[in-house]
This record gives C-alpha cells, structure tokens and sequence, in this order.
C-alpha cells in the first residue's frame, strides 16, 4: 500500500550547521511533497512543497529535492538556528486530497 | 493557514461517550479533511469533504463519521470512545491549485482528544 518512510527520526545539529530529513515514497503516482514544521502543542506549518515537475526549490535557508525515479525527496536547511527545532513531517500526494505522511523527524539544534 | 479555525481545543471524554469535533475553513476553501494524530506519529488520513460530498475516506471504523455544511465548515463525530481515540484531531482546509491540480493544504490549530 502507499506508504512514506522519513530519516532520520531525532537529528541533533550544531546552530550553523545545515540538516538534511530524507523521505522516499512508494506510489509512483505522488505528483505532490508538501513539508510541515510542528511545534510542541502546535498544528503542523506548511514550510515548503515541490511538485514532481520540479526537480528542485530553495526559499531562503529551506531547500527540497526531488528524484521521481528513486521516489526520493529530502528537505536541506542550511544555517541552522535554535528556532529550527521542532519536529519536521513529509508527506506525497497523488494528485487526490489524500496524505500520506512520514513518521518525522524530531531535529534540535543545539547553540 | 492561519484562518483554518477548531473547536473545541481540548477535550476530555470518558470511554463510550460520543464526541462532535467542528472546523471553519479558510475563505474560498471548499474542501476540508480531516487527520488524526497519535502522539509521536504523523498525521493520518480520516476523511476529506469537497462540495459538501464525502470523496475519500481512511483506514478508520464506522464509528468516525463526518459531515460538510453549507457554508464549507465541517463536524467530525466519533461514537463509542475507546482510550486509543486520544489524539489530535486536525482539520485541513484544501484549495487544488497549479497545473498539476494538487491540493495544498492548510492545518487549523487541531482539538486534543483525551478518552480516560
């Protein structure tokens, strides 16, 4: 069935260092990776997608690739500040309305 | 995003009771979905509703059920509470966009589930 795997699920990083999150989905369908940011209590943010006729998108220190032939995408953050910590979430879409999510990735950046 | 709105935030039932969970979408959206969150998982898919019509459904029971008003708001309804039904329960307002027709969505602030 559809499934999203996501590595690493703790990453601890120096403040400045970059961090990476892989993901790699299963339905060759997912037209659509949307990325969210979930605070402690909080709902979940989206912070930056990629559509699969993107191969890449970059928005100030966020960067998210995709390779539709692995079915792999993965978030980069560069410059990593203590405000980064939180816990991170892929997700593939379809096409449809449906999610499939990733189990996180709880990144804490250490000052 | 910040206009997806849940009530109530937090709740707390006993095993058994009923629960309806209510969200207002963002202006303009007419799709709304549903997810249930399990402390240390992601979100998972319960329901979506376009146009007032249920058009998706997830590896949930009879016992979660949900409706689409007029106005684009939503009710999300749970009977029999059993203790695995805590979580948070977020509501997702939904505009397909872009050429690929995705649905990009918006998460409310969510209702937290507590079943003793």
């Amino acid at each position: 069935g559809e499934n999203v795997e996501q590595h690493p699920s703790t990453l601890s990083v120096q403040e400045g260092d970059s961090a990476v999150i892989k993901c790699t989905y299963s339905d060759s369908a997912s037209n659509y990776f949307p990325w969210y940011k979930q605070e402690l209590g909080k709902r979940p943010q989206l912070i930056i997608d990629i559509r699969s006729n993107v191969g890449e998108k970059k928005d100030q220190r966020i960067a998210v690739t995709l390779n539709k032939t692995a079915k792999h995408f993965s978030l980069h953050i560069t410059e990593t500040q203590p405000e980064d910590s939180a816990v991170y979430f892929c997700a593939a879409s379809g096409g449809t309305y449906k999610y499939i999510f990733g189990t996180g990735t709880r990144l804490k950046v250490l000052a | 995003d910040a206009g997806v709105t849940q009530s109530p935030t937090h709740l707390i039932k006993t095993r058994g009771q009923h629960v309806t969970l209510r969200c207002s979408p963002i202006s303009g959206h007419k799709s709304v979905s549903w997810y249930q969150q399990v402390l240390g998982q992601g979100p998972q898919f319960i329901f979506q509703y376009y146009e007032k019509e249920e058009r998706g459904r997830g590896n949930f029971p009879d016992r979660f059920s949900a409706r689409q008003f007029p106005n684009y708001s939503s009710e999300l309804n749970v009977n029999a509470l059993l203790l695995g039904d805590s979580a948070l329960y977020l509501c997702a307002s939904s505009l397909r966009s872009g050429a690929l027709g995705v649905w990009e969505q918006y998460f409310g602030p969510g209702t937290r589930l507590t079943v003793t």
